[in-house]
């Protein structure tokens, strides 16, 4: 099935250090959403996002919905160790029930 | 219970095998959704109930999956004829409002040998 392109696929970071991924769709969706998944957990939602250019925080996370409508970015700052874990995007269109996922970036932080 | 609860959590079975995986929801949630991960990747969509009824099941890769939910609380997802391309985590979700909001289960891990 489809899922969304997110990058980087890793990153490697120090603690304290500001994180940022992406994630892009060829097609349009009406809400995005983010998600992260530790290792035998389902996925936690972070941030919700509902209108193109909206950018909205939750806590050290800030996210923005793209004004094409086929991208989403999420910013981590002052990253600390329980920050580590595979962060998902996930798109949803109106009218249709199913997460279309991206492919995760897996955050890891370097002692 | 508070989340959704997902049995058994591993289950390993042999290749030509039937499996049932089981999700009890949070209580009060009426739509309930299944979706596979397979290793490295993102979850995938199965399908989708609300209620008692199936409402979106496109996401069943072939005829030897299955997924009822009579009473409208309970899901068993079933897996006939197991294959080795059948082995992931099987993530369950429940919600009341859609997907905005979703709660995932830990999920299953299969695995078929």
């Amino acid at each position: 099935g489809q899922q969304l392109n997110q990058s980087p696929q890793s990153m490697f970071i120090q603690e304290g250090e500001d994180v940022s991924m992406n994630c892009t769709s060829s097609s349009i969706f009406n809400t995005w959403l983010w998600y992260k998944q530790d290792p035998g957990e389902g996925p936690v939602l972070l941030i919700a996002l509902y209108k193109a250019g909206e950018l909205t925080s939750n806590g050290r996370l800030t996210a923005q919905f793209g004004i094409t409508r086929k991208d989403s970015f999420l910013n981590i700052s002052a990253s600390i160790p329980s920050d580590v874990g595979i962060y998902f995007c996930a798109g949803l269109t109106f009218g249709n029930e199913k997460l279309t996922f991206g492919t995760g970036t897996r955050l890891t932080i370097i002692p | 219970g508070a989340g959704v609860s997902q049995t058994p959590s591993n289950k390993v079975t042999e290749k030509g095998k039937y499996v049932e995986l089981r999700c009890d929801p949070i209580s009060g949630h009426t739509a309930l959704y299944w979706y596979r991960q397979s290793l490295g990747q993102g979850p995938e969509f199965l399908i989708y109930f609300q209620g008692t009824g199936a409402a979106d099941d496109s996401g069943l890769p072939n005829d030897r999956f299955f997924a009822v939910r009579p009473e409208g609380s309970v899901s068993t997802l079933k897996i006939q004829r197991t294959e080795r391309g059948d082995s992931a985590v099987y993530l369950c979700a429940s919600s009341t409002s859609g997907g905005r909001g979703y709660t995932f289960g830990s999920g299953t891990r299969l695995t078929v040998v």
